[in-house]
């Protein structure tokens, strides 16, 4: 299996711009998430996903962030507009059907917003 | 809600001495507990977890851990490091059957030779 696929690996881009983050989740997952990793933060769930639905959306820090899922195998998270404060690194992870636990990390997207 | 409190940030040791990570979760429920490593410019990888059962939990590239219940306490050990155990070590909780994780600060452990 060729497991979390996250794209771009890297983007740069401005103030203000729109940025979207895509995510694969490994086939046959049901549960999708999406961490944000910063120095200042750490490790932060910013929404999740169960069957394409969203379940829990508290952790996405301000309206200028959404999230969805569109099929079981596929899933964006939008800035717009962007922010420096919005620079991090950007997780997906999903977890396998039937399972509590074990969430398989994607690479991350690392975003810079200047 | 659970919080997990990693007590170290940063530990250097030499290669082939053991090395232990601390730590500390609070939860009013039952919890699962995580040990995930993330190496340089990649994402994290899950090195064990306890979720019921015995509390000594042997996990990947001879990592183990303790799920200890009185003293909250969840800590990493390797009997002896090598020089690509070098990387960032992040401890993380969520309660039994909850999909939310909670993941502490990070440790960084640098071997060196």
């Amino acid at each position: 299996d060729a497991g979390v696929i996250q794209s771009p690996r890297h983007e740069v881009t401005e103030m203000g711009q729109e940025v979207t983050l895509r995510c694969k989740p490994i086939s046959g997952h049901d549960y999708l998430f999406w961490y944000r990793q910063t120095m200042m933060r750490g490790l932060e769930l910013l929404i999740y996903f169960n069957n394409n639905v969203p379940i829990d959306d508290s952790g996405m820090p301000e309206d200028r962030f959404s999230a969805k899922m569109p099929n079981a195998s596929f899933s964006t998270l939008k800035i717009q507009p962007s922010e420096p404060r919005d620079s991090a690194v950007y997780f997906c992870a999903s977890t396998p059907v039937g399972s509590t636990d074990t969430q398989y990390f994607g690479p991350g997207t690392r975003l810079t917003v200047l | 809600a659970q919080s997990v409190t990693q007590l170290d940030s940063q530990v250097p040791v030499f290669e082939e001495a053991p090395v232990e990570l601390r730590c500390n979760y609070s939860s009013s429920v039952s919890v699962y507990l995580f040990w995930y490593v993330q190496y340089p410019n990649q994402g994290l990888q899950l090195l064990l977890k306890y979720l019921s059962g015995s509390t000594l939990v042997k996990g990947i590239n001879g990592f183990e851990a303790e799920f200890n219940k009185s003293q909250t306490s969840f800590h990493l050990r390797k009997p002896s490091v090598h020089i690509s155990d070098t990387a960032e070590y992040f401890c993380a909780v969520s309660g039994a059957n909850d999909y939310k994780l909670s993941f502490g600060a990070g440790t960084t452990v640098t071997v060196r030779a």
